[in-house]
């Protein structure tokens, strides 16, 4: 099992450009997440999803946007990046809620210039 | 929203010597969750505590959650260097849908 792999592993944009960062799990885990990670500042809920055509907002929405169309897939989108979206972002999926193990994704590091 | 606390922010220790870190909400928690990050890694699972007083070993760790469930900690005895990390408590939050991180605590193991 690849487990949950998100892509790109680095990215830098321009102030303004838009970007989506991929998410993808194979385990057939309903609930899926994303998260930011900041110096000092421990791991940040952004988005979350319980299933399929559900998502809902986490502590730092604000400047990102999500979809869940299928079980496997949670992307996170850039809409106009911002030199305070610099950060790293981790993707994460567990099977029954955020109240059972979560596997993480190897993460993102983005930076906006 | 829920706050889970976690303390120290560093904590740097001889290689052989003993690291805890406490992590305290101020309301009860259902579960605790503990996670490991090493150095430019993701988080890992560690373990999850449920029952108040719990206690769980694995090898030099114990994890600890209180009796009134609103404090938990983690103990390893003897550092080694491949404890570098930073450990990361995490319990429930927003009607159970969401899960709160405290701010982790950054180990440094001195050879």
């Amino acid at each position: 099992n690849a487990g949950v792999t998100q892509t790109p592993k680095f990215q830098v944009l321009k102030t303004g450009q838009s970007m989506t960062l991929q998410c993808a799990q194979d385990m057939n885990h309903e609930y899926m997440s994303w998260y930011r990670q900041d110096p000092g500042m421990g791991l940040r809920l952004i988005h979350y999803s319980v299933g399929a055509g559900i998502t809902d907002q986490g502590e730092v929405p604000n400047g990102y946007n999500v979809s869940r169309s299928t079980t496997e897939d949670f992307p996170l989108r850039l809409l106009s990046a911002a030199p305070s979206q610099t950060s790293v972002y981790f993707c994460a999926s567990s099977y029954l809620g955020p109240n059972t193990e979560a596997f993480f994704g190897q993460g993102t590091r983005l930076t906006v210039v | 929203g829920q706050q889970v606390m976690q303390i120290p922010q560093y904590q740097h220790v001889q290689e052989g010597e003993d690291f805890t870190t406490y992590c305290n909400s101020s309301t009860t928690l259902s579960n605790i969750q503990w996670y490991k990050q090493r150095p430019g890694g993701h988080p890992v699972f560690l373990i999850q505590l449920v029952k108040s007083g719990e206690v769980k070993k694995q090898k030099r760790l114990t994890f600890q959650f209180g009796e009134a469930k609103k404090n938990s900690s983690l103990h390893i005895t003897a550092t080694q260097t491949t404890d570098v990390g930073t450990y990361f408590c995490a319990g429930p939050s927003g009607g159970y849908q969401k899960v709160t991180f405290g701010i982790g605590t950054k180990l440094q193991v001195i050879p």
